[in-house]
């Protein structure tokens, strides 16, 4: 089955920094990537998603970027703030499978 | 537009009782059905999954079961808890077929003591 693996486990910024969270998956089959902000104490919410016939795309001051060749995809937030203090999960699934997610990145930005 | 409800929000149960997660979904029809957990605040384990009435896929065997009633109703039960089964408890769902974003109810926090 399909696995993901997600770096860094935690990761500190200073407000008006950028971060930068990498995942790779194993099932190169996968065409679906989406990415989800889980705030403390609340449900996952889907941030950004990107299939795989595209390469990246961006919504304001979060991008993911996608490497089909290497099996890996990345989220970029710019310009972080206090509020984008969560924990990133990102995820991979092909067809209709259901989605395999990485352990989750715990990102503090700092004021 | 679709929306989903879990409860209870938060309970506590002692060890070797029972335990019954409600979810809901409205506003559409025949949607895949789920059940993850979070322990320590990290991580997603999904525990079942559900393409249709009656229909249930277990992920991690376990004391967990999952049934599925109605079209739109996910219940997630244990005749005896462990301790080991506190968590965050997170019911989701996509629209018929499985593929796209999933959407996530509330959360249910289970402390067993």
């Amino acid at each position: 089955g399909e696995n993901v693996e997600q770096h860094p486990s935690t990761l500190s910024v200073q407000e008006g920094d950028s971060a930068v969270i990498k995942c790779t998956y194993s099932d190169s089959a996968s065409n679906y990537f989406p990415w989800y902000k889980q705030e403390l104490g609340k449900r996952p919410q889907l941030i950004i998603d990107i299939r795989s016939n595209v390469g990246e795309k961006k919504d304001q001051r979060i991008a993911v970027t996608l490497n089909k060749t290497a099996k890996h995809f990345s989220l970029h937030i710019t310009e972080t703030q206090p509020e984008d203090s969560a924990v990133y999960f990102c995820a991979a699934s092909k067809g209709y499978s259901t989605l395999t997610f990485g352990k989750g990145t715990m990102l503090l930005v700092s004021p | 537009s679709q929306t989903i409800h879990q409860w209870p929000a938060t309970l506590v149960q002692p060890v070797g009782s029972p335990l019954s997660l409600e979810c809901t979904v409205e506003g559409t029809s025949n949607p895949n059905l789920y059940w993850y957990r979070q322990a320590a605040g990290r991580g997603l384990q999904l525990l079942f999954y559900s393409v249709g009435i009656g229909q249930i896929s277990s992920e991690v065997p376990q004391n967990l079961s999952a049934s599925r009633p109605q079209d739109r109703q996910f219940i997630l039960s244990s005749k005896k808890l462990l301790l080991s089964d506190s968590g965050f408890y997170l019911c989701a769902w996509t629209f018929g077929g499985g593929e796209g974003e999933l959407f996530f109810g509330e959360g249910s926090r289970l402390t067993v003591l």
